[in-house]
């Protein structure tokens, strides 16, 4: 079946830090896949997302890079800010016409000034 | 702003109580979801709808009553909740096509807690 693994958190970083957050994946066929954030006491936004093998997204200088070959698609930010804090999900989601994301159990981030 | 609003943003009530969560997409999507997201779980999709039918039920209890009757509104009805209900129910439309990637929007969410 289909499933989505992030590294466990919480990850605790200094402002202006570099930051990686892993997420694996298992799928049949060639799913898109998705980075979305919650801030406290939000929902979740889209962050950055990839439909195919190679292809990088990117949003306000986060990235992640849909790697077939390893079945990964780690999000990552050179400078992270305080106003980054948030918990992070890596999710997937198959193409062509699939209505269900499979998420991952999401990665609290808090960034410290 | 995302476009899908969600009410109430936070709900108490007791065992014996009947409530209604309300959900809208003003995206023009034609598909809504509704999931749970408990603390320290993975976010757990409860029901979908595509044109206003259900297509999935993930084995939820039949104290959650889904609506949907129109393609822009989401109704999830509750009735004899257990305190382990508590959790924040989020509500996302998206617009489903043969190609190209499902991108779900999300509400708010509703913080409903069970006494």
């Amino acid at each position: 079946g289909n499933s989505v693994t992030q590294m466990e958190g919480p990850v605790t970083l200094s402002e202006e830090a570099f930051l990686t957050i892993n997420c694996t994946y298992t799928a049949t066929g060639y799913p898109s896949l998705f980075w979305y954030v919650q801030y406290p006491g939000e929902g979740l936004q889209l962050l950055l997302k990839a439909t195919k093998a190679d292809d990088k997204g990117s949003n306000k200088g986060f990235e992640a890079t849909y790697r077939k070959e390893t079945t990964s698609f780690h999000l990552e930010k050179g400078s992270v800010q305080v106003s980054d804090s948030a918990v992070y999900f890596c999710a997937l989601s198959r193409i062509q016409g699939a209505q269900k994301l499979v998420f991952g159990q999401g990665t609290r981030l808090t960034i410290n000034p | 702003e995302t476009g899908v609003t969600q009410t109430p943003r936070h709900l108490v009530m007791g065992m014996t109580n009947k409530k209604s969560l309300k959900c809208e997409q003003h995206l023009g999507h034609n598909a809504m979801y509704w999931y749970k997201q408990s603390a320290k779980k993975p976010l757990e999709l409860m029901f979908v709808y595509n044109f206003k039918e259900q297509t999935e039920n993930n084995s939820v209890p039949s104290r959650f009553s889904p609506e949907c009757p129109n393609s822009s509104h989401l109704f999830l009805h509750l009735h004899t909740l257990q305190p382990e209900d508590s959790a924040l129910y989020l509500c996302a439309s998206s617009q489903l096509r043969d190609q190209g990637s499902n991108e779900q929007f999300f509400g708010p969410g509703t913080r409903l807690t069970v006494l």
